[in-house]
C-alpha cells in the first residue's frame, strides 16, 4: 500500500458528462500529480500542484481541470467526455518539488461509453 | 537468460535467472532517474532510483546502471521470482515533470 488513495476505483459514464476524481495524497506530502494512462499513450503527465498551486503542466486538455484542496487532498474534473478519455487515471504524491520518489496510488479506471 | 541491448517490449525469463531491463532516456539534461514496477490492476510502484552523479546503485536484487554517454538505463534482477512479473518504466525528472519510458512487460517461467 502506497498510502495514496484514489476514488472511486471506477467510473463508468456517457460522452459529453462531467466526472470528478479524488486523490488524498500521503501523509506528510505536498505534491500531488496526475497522469493518465492509456494503451497508445503510455503513462502521461498531466499536472501537478505543490502546497494548494500548480507548479507544472503536461499534456493536459482544457476540458480538463484540477485543483489542491487546503487539506492537500486534490481532485481533477473531466468535462465534455468523449471516449477517448477511458483510461486509468493515476495520482501520485512526493514530500517536496522535485526530484522526488513519487508514490502511486491504485489509479481510477474511467470508462466513457 | 539474460537480455542486454536494444529496449524490448517484452521479456520472457526463467524463474531463478537474472533479468535485464533496458531503457533509452531523451533528455540530456535529466538528472534524476527512477524505476518503477507495475503490476496487473495496480499503480506503479517504486523499485530504485538513481542521480546522473551515479553510475550504479544497488538494492534489494536490484541494480540500475546509468550511461550518460549514450542515454541509456538498465534494470537489474537476480534470481527474478514469479513475484516479478509485471511491466517495467524506466522514468526520467526534467523541470519537475516525470517522463515515462514505454515500458517492458515481464513475465516469469516456472
Amino acid at each position: 500500500d502506497s498510502g495514496v488513495t484514489q476514488t472511486p476505483k471506477h467510473l463508468i459514464t456517457a460522452t459529453g458528462q462531467r466526472v470528478t476524481l479524488r486523490c488524498s495524497p500521503r501523509s506528510g506530502d505536498l505534491s500531488v500529480y496526475w497522469y493518465q494512462q492509456s494503451l497508445d499513450q503510455g503513462l502521461q503527465f498531466l499536472i501537478q500542484y505543490y502546497n494548494g498551486e500548480e507548479r507544472a503542466k503536461g499534456n493536459i486538455l482544457e476540458r480538463f481541470s484540477a485543483q489542491q484542496f487546503p487539506d492537500l487532498h486534490s481532485e481533477l474534473n473531466l468535462s465534455s467526455l468523449e471516449l477517448g478519455d477511458s483510461a486509468l487515471y493515476f495520482c501520485a504524491s512526493s514530500v517536496g518539488l522535485a526530484e522526488n520518489i513519487q508514490y502511486f496510488g491504485a489509479g481510477t479506471r474511467l470508462s466513457v461509453l | 537468460g539474460e537480455s542486454v541491448g536494444l529496449h524490448l517490449p517484452t521479456l520472457s525469463v526463467q524463474e531463478g535467472d537474472n533479468s535485464i531491463i533496458n531503457c533509452a532516456y531523451s533528455n540530456s539534461a535529466s538528472d534524476y532517474f527512477i524505476w518503477y514496477k507495475q503490476e496487473s490492476g495496480k499503480g506503479p510502484q517504486f523499485i530504485i532510483d538513481i542521480r546522473s552523479n551515479m553510475d550504479k546503485r544497488q538494492g534489494q536484487r536490484v541494480t540500475v546502471l546509468l550511461n550518460k554517454t549514450v542515454k541509456h538505463l538498465s534494470l537489474q534482477i537476480a534470481a527474478t521470482q514469479p513475484g516479478d512479473s509485471a511491466v517495467y518504466f524506466c522514468a526520467e525528472i526534467n523541470d519537475y515533470k516525470l517522463s515515462f519510458g514505454a515500458g517492458t512487460t515481464v513475465t516469469v517461467r516456472a
